[in-house]
């Protein structure tokens, strides 16, 4: 059974920092590209960041671009998020998700973590 | 940045209705299209890929079709499990994106 789950999150002051991590299991999760998306309260889902298989290709949503780092160690099944610089705008649950496979291509996402609330307050 | 315009925002129906909802792209995104099912709490969950392909073990009722810019994601009867929140995602283009939502709501 595949299963992503988050941890990390929790109550920031602004202009801080987090590091989000993702466990995943029942797959093989070295050869799957792995992405982050978020949800900020009571709002729609909004794209963050991805990552290739072997992290040869990593992108950014222009929102976070230059504050957060997403990277993966395949050899602990996991993937991680470090947020830097942190707004109140950052806040949302951030949830972990597995491209489906696409050759050449990111994908979309065909299983997600349970999600990590991120709070950014002063 | 494609931009993915969603409608109607909120559709009240009732059990065993017919559902249609809309998915727009500011320009277009092929069959790159995905569709998603969120509850309350809840992750999303993946429904629909590549604008018509139901992802494992969706029931039959979900179906998706389109290409281009305009996509429609039909659940054929309503079950009461299928009151929720549904987004449409483009990978056709960095950066991905997604649709506003609709929220199919008990009438």
């Amino acid at each position: 059974e595949v299963q992503l789950m988050e941890s990390g999150g929790g109550l920031v002051k602004p202009g801080g920092s987090l590091t989000l991590s993702c466990a995943a299991s029942g797959f093989a999760f070295s050869s799957c590209n792995m992405n982050w998306v978020r949800q900020a309260p009571g709002k729609g889902l909004e794209w963050v960041s991805s990552i290739t298989s072997s992290s040869s290709y990593i992108y950014y949503a222009n929102s976070v671009k230059g504050r957060f780092t997403i990277s993966r160690d395949n050899a602990k099944n996991s993937l991680y998020l470090q947020m830097n610089s942190l707004r109140v705008e950052d806040t949302a649950v951030y949830y972990c998700a597995r491209s489906r496979f696409v050759p050449g291509s990111i994908g979309d996402f065909d299983y997600w973590g349970q999600g990590a609330l991120v709070t950014v307050s002063s | 940045e494609i931009v993915l315009t969603q409608s109607p925002a909120t559709l009240s129906l009732s059990p065993g209705e017919r559902a249609t909802l809309s998915c727009r792209a500011s320009q277009t995104v092929s069959t790159n299209l995905a569709w998603y099912q969120q509850k309350p709490g809840q992750a999303p969950r993946l429904l629909i890929h590549d604008a018509s392909n139901r992802a494992t073990g969706i029931p039959a009722r979900f179906s998706g079709s389109g290409s281009g810019t305009d996509f429609t994601l039909t659940i054929s009867s309503l079950e009461p499990e299928d009151f929720a929140v549904y987004y449409c995602q483009q990978r056709s283009n960095w950066p991905l994106t997604f649709g506003g939502g609709t929220k199919v709501e008990i009438k």
